[in-house]
């Protein structure tokens, strides 16, 4: 089945910019979604079709994705940003057509 | 406003069979396009998809729990049921339903979430 890789964790100071990136074997021929799950919490959707945010997303949050990496970035970042980031991928190629990555904790210094 | 919840044990023995039913509001499972999944977390560890069934039937399942997963839908009630046979202690996980949106590719992602059930598999 498709892998996705994620970095364990990612830190940054407030108001800066943080990167999150997620692997994948030509990855940029597929849509990637993201997730944020804060501790307690079930996962909200921030970024779908690689770029596209559902309502209610600050625009801090932005997606791109190209060659085998997609990356998610979150600019002026926040306090409450920190959670767990979670990229997904539907292969329909795939008998394992839905795969999520192993996620990413982004830590606010 | 679509919400989905979820119900089911909270503990479950090893070797039982485990059956979690989600009931949601908001949309119809028989609207074309529109799909639920089942996604799981162990605590303190990844998310792992499960299930999806669309709102024409069809269903696909995770390869390496296929042999012990079903899931059906009940559209005059709003709900999906998953069940999971020969429950193991490495099943204890925190089980979330989410309604599945696709786009034009077919693809699918998981817009909106249940809010989640531990279940905990312990004799």
């Amino acid at each position: 089945s498709y892998v996705l890789t994620q970095p364990p964790s990612v830190s940054v100071a407030p108001g800066k910019t943080a990167r999150i990136t997620c692997g994948g074997n030509n990855i940029g021929s597929k849509s990637v979604h993201w997730y944020q799950q804060k501790p307690g919490q079930a996962p909200v959707l921030v970024i779908y079709y690689d770029s596209d945010r559902p309502s209610g997303i600050p625009e801090r949050f932005s997606g791109s994705n190209s060659g085998n990496t997609a990356t998610l970035t979150i600019s002026r970042v926040e306090a409450g940003d920190e959670a767990d980031y979670y990229c997904q991928v539907w292969d329909s190629s795939s008998d394992h057509p839905l795969v999520f990555g192993g996620g990413t904790k982004l830590t606010v210094l | 406003q679509i919400t989905l919840k979820e119900s089911g044990p909270t503990l479950v023995k090893p070797t039982q069979t485990l059956t979690l039913t989600c009931t949601f509001s908001g949309f119809s499972l028989s609207t074309s396009g529109v799909g639920v999944g089942w996604i799981r977390q162990p605590p303190g560890k990844a998310l792992e998809w499960l299930a999806l069934i669309y709102w024409n039937d069809d269903k696909r399942y995770s390869p390496s729990l296929k042999s012990r997963l079903t899931i059906t839908k009940d559209t005059s009630k709003n709900q999906v049921v998953l069940t999971m046979t020969n429950m193991d202690p490495v099943d204890t996980a925190t089980y979330y339903c989410a309604h599945a949106g696709s786009g034009w590719d077919g693809g699918y992602y998981f817009d909106y979430w249940g809010q989640g059930t531990l279940v905990t598999v312990s004799s």
